[in-house]
């Protein structure tokens, strides 16, 4: 089945600052690739997708990129503030049509 | 639109025992997802519901299952419970399940579950 790496598992930045984080993915059917924000105690959110058809998306501070080909997948935050300190989670939907979730980063946004 | 919710919030359990959880997914949404989240883990997928029918399962025992009913609400139940069952439960919704176009998954709060 699909299996996706998430790196790094932590991660701290000085306020504006960027932040990136890297996932990999193994299936290559995969074709759908969303980001997730997840703050203590509460649920994760959608911040980003990205479908197979596409290589980058941006959405103000926050973008993607996608390389089919070497099968892997980033976040990029710029411009970071310490309400972007979260753990964010990649996923990617393989051809079991079901979202595996790599392994989180915490990110931590120092003032 | 309201979100998903899922009841209850909180429960504890000992050993032994079975749970029902509930989610309620946003409206016009037919799609559930079921997920485990536990630090060691991290997110992993349970099953997924459309349409009443289990469209979907991932790596879990038996005594994991769930059903959805007709207004696509759904329920998952555990039975005999053990330690490591303890986890943060999430149901998420999507309008449609399996399409060739994926759909955005939207969470609910999540049921946090001890087992003592």
């Amino acid at each position: 089945g699909e299996n996706v790496e998430q790196h790094p598992s932590t991660l701290s930045v000085q306020e504006g600052d960027s932040a990136v984080i890297k996932c990999t993915y193994s299936d290559s059917a995969s074709n759908y690739f969303p980001w997730y924000k997840q703050e203590l105690g509460k649920r994760p959110q959608l911040i980003i997708d990205i479908r197979s058809n596409v290589g980058e998306k941006k959405d103000q501070r926050i973008a993607v990129t996608l390389n089919k080909t070497a099968k892997h997948f980033s976040l990029h935050i710029t411009e970071t503030q310490p309400e972007d300190s979260a753990v964010y989670f990649c996923a990617a939907r393989g051809s079991a049509r079901q979202l595996t979730f790599g392994s989180g980063t915490q990110l931590t946004v120092l003032p | 639109k309201a979100g998903v919710t899922q009841t209850p919030r909180y429960l504890i359990k000992t050993r032994g025992q079975q749970v029902t959880l509930s989610c309620s997914p946003i409206s016009g949404h037919r799609s559930v997802s079921w997920y485990q989240q536990t630090p060691g883990q991290g997110l992993q997928f349970l099953f997924e519901y459309f349409s009443e029918t289990q469209r979907n399962k991932g790596n879990f025992p038996g005594r994991f299952s769930g059903r959805q009913f007709s207004n696509s609400r759904s329920e998952m139940n555990v039975s005999t419970l053990e330690l490591g069952d303890s986890a943060l439960y999430l149901c998420a919704s999507s309008r449609l399940a399996g399409a060739s176009v994926p759909e955005t998954q939207y969470f609910g709060p999540g049921t946090r579950l001890l087992v003592l």
